[in-house]
Order: structure tokens, then C-alpha cells, then sequence
């Protein structure tokens, strides 16, 4: 079946550095890919998407590349701040299918 | 467009009880989902709407757990006989029909069952 596997956390880094979240998902066919974020106590954001092959997504600084060859789609902001903090859920959506199946989640964590 | 609106934000309940969560998803998205998700893992599939039609529930859907959504529009899940291991965030989604539309999520609501 469709799976994703993502780094465990947490992270923890000062502000302005250099994040990578790795992704990677195990799918039949042509899943289209998702970064979404979860602030402290709320619900989930759609971060990016991506829906093909070497397609990039990006929003607010932060950038995923779907790598077929790889089945990767890791996550990268080059300058983070404290306002970053959030768990990061990487997830897929199967083209035969219509329900997101999730990564357990990292933890960041951006200190000052 | 309002985004999910989920309702209530929290609830505290003792076990035995029965609760109920309301959703109302996206203006004009046919498609509705009701994911649970407990701390510190990814949330987890547990039925999902096209209209008015249940078409999958999830094994992690006991007997005691029951969603309707009347005419399409909003819709609500019953959790009857709370247990302790109720307790989570119950979220909701929405999306436009095509497989590859965005899901967008509501806040959540947090069950406490003591």
C-alpha cells in the first residue's frame, strides 16, 4: 500500500539556519506529494504541493523537489526563524485514490 | 471562502458519555473526511464522504462511532461510550472532486475523555 517515512525528530536549530526535513514514500504509480505544517495546538496547513515528477513546490521560503527516481520529496528552507516552529507532516495522495496518508511528523524546533 | 470550520474546538467528557463533533467544510467541496490523531503521530484516516454517501470508513471506526453528513453539506461524528483511548483531535477536511485536488483542514477538535 501508500506509505511515507520521514525524519524523526526533533529538530532543534537557531534561527537563520539551514533546515532538511527527508521524506520518502512508497506508492504505486503517480502519488501527488504534500508538506503539510501544525502549529502548537491548531490543525493542519497545506505548506506545498507537487503533483508530478521534478516538479518543484514552494511557499513562504520553504521549497520540495518530487524526486521519482528517489521517491523522495524532502523539505528545505534555507533561513529559518522562531516562527517556523511546527511539526512537519509529509503526506501522499495515491491518483486512484482520494485520502491522504501521513508521515508521523517532525518536530522543529527554532531557537532564537 | 471560510476555510473548515469545526465545532466544538475542545471537549472534556467522562467516560461513558456520548459526544458529537460538527464539521462544515469548504463551500462547494463535494468531498468530506474525518481524520484522528493522537499526540505525537501523523493523523489517520477514519471515514470519508463524496456528497451525501459514506463510501469508506476505516477499521479504526468502531461500532461506537458513527458520521452522517444530511444533504451533502456539513457533517458530524458520534463517539457513543467515550473510552479513554478516545481521546485525541478529531480533524476534518474537505476537497473539490479529482484525485488530486489540495484537502484542506479545519482547526480540530480535542477530546478529553477522563
Amino acid at each position: 500500500g501508500n506509505s511515507v517515512t520521514q525524519m524523526e525528530g526533533p529538530v532543534t536549530l537557531s534561527e537563520e539556519a539551514f533546515l532538511t526535513i527527508n521524506c520518502t514514500y512508497t506508492a504505486t504509480g503517480y502519488p501527488s506529494l504534500f508538506w503539510y505544517v501544525q502549529y502548537p495546538g491548531e490543525g493542519l496547513q497545506l505548506l506545498l504541493k507537487a503533483t508530478k515528477a521534478d516538479d518543484k513546490g514552494s511557499n513562504k521560503g520553504f521549497e520540495a523537489t518530487y524526486r521519482k527516481e528517489t521517491t523522495s520529496f524532502h523539505l528545505e528552507k534555507g533561513s529559518v526563524q522562531v516562527s517556523d516552529s511546527a511539526v512537519y507532516f509529509c503526506a501522499l495522495v495515491h491518483s486512484l485514490d482520494y485520502k491522504l496518508s501521513f508521515g508521523a511528523g517532525t518536530t522543529v524546533t527554532v531557537r532564537a | 471562502d471560510t476555510g473548515v470550520s469545526q465545532d466544538p474546538r475542545h471537549k472534556i467528557t467522562k467516560r461513558g458519555q456520548n459526544v458529537t463533533f460538527r464539521c462544515d467544510p469548504i463551500s462547494e467541496h463535494n468531498r468530506l473526511y474525518w481524520y484522528r490523531q493522537t499526540l505525537g503521530q501523523g493523523p489517520e484516516f477514519l471515514t470519508y464522504f463524496q456528497n451525501e454517501a459514506q463510501l469508506e470508513k476505516s477499521r479504526l471506526l468502531s461500532d461506537r462511532f458513527s458520521a452522517e453528513r444530511p444533504k451533502g453539506s456539513f457533517s458530524t461524528l458520534e463517539i457513543q461510550r467515550t473510552e479513554q483511548g478516545d481521546s485525541a483531535m478529531y480533524l476534518c477536511a474537505s476537497s473539490p472532486g479529482g484525485g488530486r485536488n489540495t484537502i484542506y483542514f479545519g482547526e480540530g477538535s480535542w477530546l478529553t475523555v477522563v
